[in-house]
């Protein structure tokens, strides 16, 4: 079956640094890619996505290439800031009704 | 363009009791899926319906649990007599499936239960 592999966290960073999150998946046929991100409190907004290989998805500074031939979609931004401490979360939809199943998530924190 | 919306947002209710989660899919989206969240764990899939179909229900604890989504009106998740152990943040998502763009799935802000 499908599935999503992301790193474990927490992971803590200063403000400034260069973030990467990784994530590799398994799936029957050609999935969609997508990186979620939960605030304390509030459910999932999606951030990013990708339909096809080699498709980059980007959105608020963060962004994440469809990798095929690694079967990855690792997020990156360039420079964390405070505000983005939040739960990260890597999915994916495949299959005849484009279930969409989820990776386990990866807390950021970021500290000033 | 209203979004995905839950109600109750939190919910306080007595072991034994009945939990009802309603849900109302963005406009014009066809497919429901809940979704379970205890206390700094990761998301747990439940239950994914389109309407008046279940399509995979195999995250669905198989008693007190049941879930529908009827040709009109909200999605509903009932729990019976409920125990503490259900005591999370229940999410819903709704996505609409063209078959071009992938199955993007858009989430509401969720409902807490509390089982006292």
């Amino acid at each position: 079956g499908n599935s999503v592999t992301q790193m474990e966290g927490p992971v803590t960073l200063s403000e400034e640094a260069f973030l990467t999150i990784n994530c590799t998946y398994t799936a029957t046929g050609y999935p969609s890619l997508f990186w979620y991100v939960q605030y304390p409190g509030e459910g999932l907004q999606l951030l990013l996505k990708a339909t096809k290989a080699d498709d980059k998805g980007s959105n608020k500074g963060f962004e994440a290439t469809y990798r095929k031939e690694t079967t990855s979609f690792h997020l990156e931004k360039g420079s964390v800031q405070v505000s983005d401490s939040a739960v990260y979360f890597c999915a994916l939809s495949s299959g005849g009704y484009q279930k969409v199943t989820f990776g386990t998530g990866t807390k950021l924190q970021v500290i000033p | 363009n209203a979004g995905v919306m839950q109600n109750p947002r939190h919910l306080v209710r007595r072991r034994g009791q009945e939990a009802r989660l309603r849900c109302s899919p963005m406009k014009g989206h066809s497919h429901v899926y809940w979704y379970r969240q205890l206390p700094e764990e990761g998301l747990k899939f439940m239950v994914y319906l389109q309407k008046e179909n279940i399509i995979d229900e195999s995250g669905m604890p198989k008693e007190r649990f049941s879930a529908e989504f009827p040709k009109e009106g909200p999605s509903i998740l009932r729990i019976q007599q409920v125990v503490r152990g259900d005591s999370a943040a229940y999410f819903c998502a709704s996505s609409f499936l063209d078959g071009h763009s992938g199955n993007t799935i858009y989430f509401g802000e969720g409902s807490w239960l509390t089982v006292v």
